[in-house]
């Protein structure tokens, strides 16, 4: 079993929807959690961020992490055509090493 | 200000042929990574530098994998006699001091026949 589990996706959804990306985590240990996005052959590049249970929100954007769950989830209100990419969550449990999830392929449709 | 820069871009190389990547980090940035990020996965820790110090190469794959970042700034992978599962995007990111977030650059993609 992956420390990280992230469904691959693809999700499909029409412009202007609501989307949900989630992953969930085995080591009750990682304390830093961040989201990236990484559009075809780029890096990926930091969206969120966030140390503490709860809500984080930054645009259309917003994170929530339940440490209690062991889930963290990102939000993404009036999706546009430009959010197509692929999103990854990331974990870091101290220190520097930090372990990626596998990517969820989103797609927006105009 | 600039990124981080990676080169090159794209390396096709003949299956046992040595390769050297290179990793230009964003200036000041003490911490530097790499990973290794097959298709359609997230990227895989490899090696850690703060400043020349490599810190933590538990996620080289073997021994054939090397890096090094002699003064600080710039850091090479290097991938003696490569093998066919080498072919891969390989990933640099820096940080800046105190910070856990990491800054990625472009990736070298790595093709080996």
């Amino acid at each position: 079993q992956k420390e990280v589990e992230q469904d691959p996706g693809p999700l499909s959804v029409p412009e202007g929807a609501i989307v949900s990306l989630n992953c969930t985590y085995s080591n009750s240990a990682f304390q830093y959690f961040m989201w990236y996005r990484q559009y075809s052959r780029k890096g990926p590049e930091l969206l969120m961020y966030t140390y503490s249970s709860g809500n984080k929100e930054d645009g259309r954007f917003t994170a929530q992490v339940d440490k209690s769950s062991k889930y963290i989830s990102l939000f993404i209100r009036d999706s546009q055509p430009s959010d197509s990419a692929t999103y990854l969550c990331a974990m870091i449990r101290g220190g520097f090493k930090t372990i990626f999830g596998a990517g969820t392929r989103l797609f927006v449709k105009a | 200000g600039a990124g981080v820069s990676q080169s090159p871009r794209y390396k096709v190389a003949k299956r046992g042929q040595d390769v050297a990547l290179r990793c230009d980090p964003i200036s000041g940035h003490v911490s530097l990574f790499w990973y290794q990020q097959a298709l359609g996965q997230g990227p895989e820790f490899l090696t850690y530098f703060q400043n020349e110090a490599q810190l933590d190469k538990s996620g080289l794959p073997s021994d054939r994998f090397f890096a090094e970042r002699p003064e600080g700034s710039v850091s090479t992978l290097k991938i003696q006699r490569t093998q066919q599962e080498d072919s891969a995007v390989y990933l640099c990111a820096s940080s800046p001091p105190r910070e856990e977030t990491q800054y990625f650059g472009p990736g070298t993609r790595l093709l080996v026949l």
